[in-house]
């Protein structure tokens, strides 16, 4: 069974801090791996990253795939109250187009 | 402008009743999905179809219905069959110019079981 496990499922940090979330994913015939935001109801897409593109930024944030260890880490640095959310990752499955995702890690930026 | 749309966004269900929730997206994706989202919890895939008039069963599917008679239109019938509705629905689609796994979703819909 395709499973993709997030950590921690919370986490509360003050402003201006870095943080790093966690995303371990066991996905047959695995194609890609997505980070999404969710703040109050659509969650809104980060990332894609595949073999061929194994490291995003984009501002404060960035993310990297590890393909050895079946994993990806999500950062953002200096953190800001914007940046409360639940981050969700998910694996895309070669041939089948569709995601298995994780359970979320809430995360809550204290001023 | 293009995008999803779902309605309603909030809706109360008697037990017992049918209740059928809109998903239309003008991105001219192929592919349409329907999660469900449990607090504190992922989403779990209910039905998804990658082409029109053809659909297949996620990992919870029971309990509910879908149709793919257009390609805009992917409407979810929540059933009386489904023991425990009550949840936050969210539609996306994908398609191959945003890079098929890359998903897009509606505002969502919240049904509540009285």
């Amino acid at each position: 069974e395709d499973k993709v496990v997030q950590s921690p499922l919370s986490l509360v940090v003050h402003e201006g801090d870095t943080v790093t979330l966690n995303c371990s994913y066991e996905v047959t015939n695995f194609r890609s791996l997505l980070w999404y935001k969710q703040e109050k109801k659509a969650p809104t897409f980060l990332f894609m990253l595949t073999s061929s593109g194994i490291e995003k930024k984009s501002g404060r944030l960035s993310s990297i795939l590890d393909k050895k260890e079946l994993s990806s880490i999500l950062n953002i640095t200096a953190t800001q109250t914007g940046d409360s959310a639940i981050y969700l990752c998910a694996g895309g499955i070669q041939g089948a187009q569709k995601l298995v995702f994780g359970q979320g890690t809430r995360l809550t930026i204290n001023p | 402008d293009g995008g999803i749309t779902q309605s309603p966004k909030y809706l109360f269900r008697k037990e017992g009743q049918n209740v059928t929730l809109s998903c239309e997206q003008n991105l001219n994706h192929d592919a349409m999905y329907w999660y469900r989202q449990d607090p504190g919890q992922g989403l779990r895939l209910i039905y998804y179809s990658q082409i029109v008039n053809d659909f297949q069963k996620g990992d919870i599917a029971e309990g509910y219905s879908v149709s793919r008679e257009k390609k805009e239109s992917f409407p979810l019938t929540v059933t009386s069959a489904q023991k425990n509705p009550t949840a936050f629905y969210l539609c996306a689609s994908s398609g191959l110019a945003g890079g098929l796994d890359t998903q897009y979703f509606g505002p969502g819909t919240r049904l509540t079981v009285l």
